[in-house]
C-alpha cells in the first residue's frame, strides 16, 4: 500500500530533550516536506527536500533540523525542544516538487513539550 | 497580511445545498492552487487543483480561479453530512517548491 508513515504518532517530552520524528514513504517520491499545524494558523511549512541531500527552509524553520540521506526517509530533528514547538506535525511527499503535483500526507505526530 | 486567507467559519449549510468556500491570496505570481479536505483528527487530502482562470469541475466539486482578483473558491453541490470537515486552501507561489496554506474553513452540513 502506498503510504507515508510517521513515528511516533504521539510524544510527550520535556524542554531541551532532543528528539527525532521519523517520516518514511514507499512511493519513490523525490519531494518531501514537514509541516506543523496549530489552531488558527493552519499548516505551516517547516522544511522541504527536493531530492536526496537537497533541503531548504520553509516558513518556520527555527528550532528544527532535517536530513535527507535516503530518498524514502526525511526525519525531523528538534535539538532542544521548547514548549512553543508543541504542535501537530505532518510529513508529506510528492513525486516531485513541481506545482502540478499531489502531496500525500502522513497520519501526523502530536508533540507536547512540557 | 497573511499570504492565504480563509474565513474560519463554521459555514453551516443544510444537506443538499451548495456550499461555497472562499480563499484569497497575496502573491500575484502564484501559479497553482489546491483545495484539501481535513477531517477532524486526520491528515489533509487533496480534493481539487486548479491552474488557470475559470472553473474546473470534478463530480460534486467545482473549483473557481480568478487570478486578476487573486481569488479561488470551492463549490460543493448537493452537500452531504460526510462533507463536514475543514477545507484548506493552498497556494504554490511563483512556481517555487513551497506550498502556503490558509488556516482553513470549517464546513458543517446539517442533516
Amino acid at each position: 500500500e502506498a503510504q507515508v508513515t510517521q513515528n511516533p504518532r504521539y510524544l510527550i517530552t520535556v524542554t531541551g530533550k532532543k528528539l527525532t520524528v521519523t517520516c518514511s514513504q514507499n512511493m519513490n517520491h523525490e519531494y518531501m516536506s514537514w509541516y506543523r499545524q496549530d489552531p488558527g494558523l493552519g499548516l505551516r511549512q517547516i522544511y522541504y527536500s527536493m531530492n536526496v541531500e537537497v533541503t531548504d527552509k520553509g516558513d518556520v524553520p527555527e528550532g528544527y533540523k532535517v536530513s535527507r540521506k535516503e530518498k524514502r526517509n526525511f526525519p525531523l530533528i528538534l535539538e532542544s525542544p521548547s514548549p512553543n514547538q508543541t504542535s501537530l506535525y505532518f510529513c508529506a511527499s510528492s513525486l516531485d516538487g513541481e506545482n502540478t503535483d499531489t502531496q500525500y500526507f502522513g497520519p501526523g505526530t502530536r508533540l507536547t513539550v512540557l | 497580511q497573511k499570504e492565504v486567507e480563509q474565513n474560519s467559519g463554521p459555514l453551516s449549510v443544510p444537506e443538499g445545498a451548495i456550499a461555497s468556500l472562499n480563499c484569497t491570496y497575496s502573491d500575484r505570481g502564484s501559479q497553482s492552487f489546491f483545495w484539501y479536505r481535513q477531517y477532524s483528527g486526520k491528515s489533509p487530502e487533496l480534493i481539487m487543483s486548479i491552474y488557470s482562470n475559470g472553473d474546473k469541475e470534478d463530480g460534486r466539486f467545482t473549483a473557481q480561479l480568478n487570478k486578476a482578483s487573486q481569488y479561488v473558491s470551492l463549490l460543493i453541490r448537493d452537500s452531504q453530512p460526510s462533507d463536514s470537515a475543514t477545507y484548506l486552501c493552498a497556494v504554490n507561489p511563483d512556481s517555487s517548491y513551497k506550498l502556503i496554506f490558509g488556516s482553513g474553513t470549517r464546513l458543517l452540513v446539517r442533516p
